[in-house]
């Protein structure tokens, strides 16, 4: 089966911290995403990878950064957090034959 | 631009009333169509991927169809533990990285 571990279930942040959401996978996977889920706006892709230290935009990237120094895991990054950031965090993996993206269980964050 | 409509957003349905859920899209091209199922508070839960017009998927009360422009996922006399949020989502066939669009969601709920 396909593990894929986010390393916060709830986080409580501050306006302005710097914010560090992780995801490791243990598949082998060459693609991960980071996307956000609003009520009523869906799933909406912040950032992919689809190689270690490649990094491309998605549709919301503003506000974001990513990192991806090695094959398994891809951190999403918060430089300065602010209150429209309040969402749940989906992390997601995929291999290059199937193309199936595989979740993990989400970070809820609140930013105060 | 991709998109994916999903409706209804909300249906309510008694144990053993089967119905169908609609998710209509426009994708220059497509590649692969993606219904996942998502539970309350935990990451989205892969069910299927459809890849061409007429194709067809099932799994146990659940049945995913493909036309050129929309599917179907249709659940034939639902048990209480089919609640959940089910999700639509459509990969081009060009682009790059895998990336899928989403819809918003149609909203299960089944009673006894």
């Amino acid at each position: 089966d396909v593990k894929v571990t986010q390393s916060s279930r709830y986080l409580v942040k501050r306006t302005g911290e710097k914010v560090f959401l992780e995801c490791v996978q243990d598949m082998d996977h060459e693609n991960m995403f980071w996307y956000r889920q609003d009520p009523g706006l869906g799933l909406r892709l912040i950032y992919f990878s689809y190689d270690v230290k490649m990094k491309e935009k998605g549709d919301i990237p503003e506000g974001y950064s990513v990192s991806r120094e090695k094959k398994e895991r891809f951190s999403l990054i918060l430089e300065s957090a602010s209150t429209n950031q309040t969402s749940m965090y989906l992390c997601a993996t995929s291999g290059t034959v199937k193309n199936i993206q595989y979740f993990g269980a989400g970070t809820r964050l609140s930013v105060l | 631009e991709d998109q994916v409509t999903q409706s209804p957003e909300a249906l309510r349905l008694q144990e053993g009333e089967s119905s169908s859920l609609n998710c209509s899209y426009t994708v220059s091209g497509l590649r692969g169509l993606f219904w996942y199922r998502q539970d309350p508070g935990k990451g989205p839960e892969f069910l299927f991927t459809l890849y061409s017009a007429g194709e067809e998927k099932e799994k146990e009360r659940l049945k995913a169809t493909l036309t050129k422009k929309e599917s179907f996922l249709h659940i034939t006399a639902p048990k209480p533990e089919d609640s959940a949020t089910y999700l639509c989502a459509v990969q081009p066939r060009t682009g790059g990285g895998n990336k899928l669009t989403f819809g918003t969601g149609t909203q299960l709920k089944v009673e006894l």
